[in-house]
């Protein structure tokens, strides 16, 4: 069964922490994301990256940044968390062809006081 | 600009009816991708469906059914003898060109199917 699953549901932080949200797949696929999750907002992406070592900017990038040093990982950072960073985070993988689905982790509920 | 439009923000119903679900989308390109996706309270998408743009057959499986029309720019959505288990928030997406990694989405439908 494929798999796309993150470190935590739930996470609570306080402003200014560096948090560190993890991401692993078992698929072998080459993208992965970052999405956030706000009500009335859907979902905005926030990072991509196409291999390891590789990475974009989405719609969203500003106060986040990320790494993906092996293929099936990919954390998304929160240099200095903020409460406006409370939110729904969830990770997904894909393979890059026409047919590719992409598959979502089920997220992490984080949580910034 | 690409953009995906769910008007409806929440939808309830009672078990047994049949409910749509709109989703209007805006593209320059001329080769895109459609989907759907169920969020269930567990909190995962759940992959419902891919339509490519080159092709408008309405599909149908089991209870779900989608209607694809290029002329109106809407991929809805239908459930037929809608099902507590359909309770859910419904997110309808689309990615451009035959690179389907990027998706853009709605803003989503909260389901709820009530007994």
């Amino acid at each position: 069964d494929v798999k796309v699953t993150q470190s935590s549901r739930y996470l609570v932080k306080r402003t200014g922490e560096k948090v560190f949200l993890e991401c692993v797949q078992d698929m072998d696929h080459e993208n992965m994301f970052w999405y956030r999750q706000d009500p009335g907002l859907g979902l905005r992406l926030i990072y991509f990256s196409y291999d390891v070592k590789m990475k974009e900017k989405g719609d969203i990038p500003e106060g986040y940044s990320v790494s993906r040093e092996k293929k099936e990982r990919f954390s998304l950072i929160l240099e200095s968390a903020s409460t406006n960073q409370t939110s729904m985070y969830l990770c997904a993988s894909s393979l890059p062809t026409p047919e590719g689905r992409t598959f979502f982790g089920q997220g992490t509920r984080l949580t910034v006081v | 600009a690409q953009k995906v439009t769910q008007a409806q923000t929440e939808i309830s119903v009672v078990e047994k009816e049949d409910v749509t679900l709109d989703c209007v989308y805006e593209t320059r390109d001329t080769t895109y991708y459609l989907f759907w996706y169920k969020q269930p309270p567990s909190g995962e998408l759940v992959f419902l469906i891919r339509r490519n743009s080159f092709d408008e057959q309405n599909e149908i499986s089991g209870r779900y059914s989608w209607n694809f029309q290029k002329s109106t720019s809407s991929f809805n959505f239908t459930i037929t003898a809608s099902q507590v288990v359909d309770s859910a928030v419904y997110f309808c997406a689309l990615s451009e060109g035959y690179n389907t990694d990027k998706l853009i989405f709605g803003t989503g439908t909260r389901l709820q199917v009530f007994p």
